[in-house]
């Protein structure tokens, strides 16, 4: 079936460093890919999302980019705060008339003051 | 304008009692969803409605089942609670599926002695 990867599992970087969280994914038909943020105990939030026919796309400090011949997408995290400290989900929709989302298993940042 | 809500927040069943969690939303969307939260296992879709009238099984509906009341309603039965079924369940909507923006809500924290 269709999966998405995503790595690293954890991640830990000192506050004003930047962060890289990457994910694959294997239907070609995709194309939608939301980012998520979930602190702990609350829901998954969006964050930040990118449709195929674009590149990149910035939102203050966060960024994602999209490499559609390779499958692959980033979020990038600039001048990381202690707040930015949660897990990440990236997903990718699901090709066909009723596609859905299927999520990576997380990235746990921490961001150490 | 509450989002999603769901109730209740925190359950605990015995082995073999049944149970029906409660999902709504007040923002017109067409379709939702209901997912499980794992450890490390990221969020995997166990049914969704596309519309209301219809629903279809995701990756994990085994031990579920499921009820599209009306637009706003979206609920999940399991019938004969199983230690395996713990877990975070949140349930999820969107106003277009696939495209758009999934809204989560706080979820139910489930344990099944």
């Amino acid at each position: 079936g269709e999966n998405v990867e995503q790595h690293p599992s954890t991640l830990s970087v000192q506050e004003g460093d930047s962060a890289v969280i990457k994910c694959t994914y294997s239907d070609s038909a995709s194309n939608y890919f939301p980012w998520y943020k979930q602190e702990l105990g609350k829901r998954p939030q969006l964050i930040i999302d990118i449709r195929s026919n674009v590149g990149e796309k910035k939102d203050q400090r966060i960024a994602v980019t999209l490499n559609k011949t390779a499958k692959h997408f980033s979020l990038h995290i600039t001048e990381t705060q202690p707040e930015d400290s949660a897990v990440y989900f990236c997903a990718a929709s699901i090709g066909g008339s009723q596609g859905n989302l299927i999520f990576g298993k997380g990235t746990k940042l921490s961001v150490k003051p | 304008n509450a989002g999603v809500t769901q109730t209740p927040k925190f359950q605990v069943l015995k082995t073999g009692q049944s149970m029906t969690l409660q999902c709504a939303q007040d923002m017109n969307h067409n379709s939702m969803y209901w997912y499980r939260q794992d450890p490390g296992m990221g969020l995997r879709l166990i049914y969704y409605s596309a519309s209301e009238g219809t629903t279809d099984k995701g990756e994990v509906p085994n031990g579920y089942n499921v009820s599209r009341l009306n637009k706003r309603e979206f609920s999940l039965r399991l019938e004969s609670a199983a230690p395996s079924q713990t877990s975070v369940y949140f349930c999820a909507s969107v106003l277009q599926i696939s495209t758009d923006t999934q809204y989560f809500g706080p979820g139910t924290r489930l344990t099944v002695l």
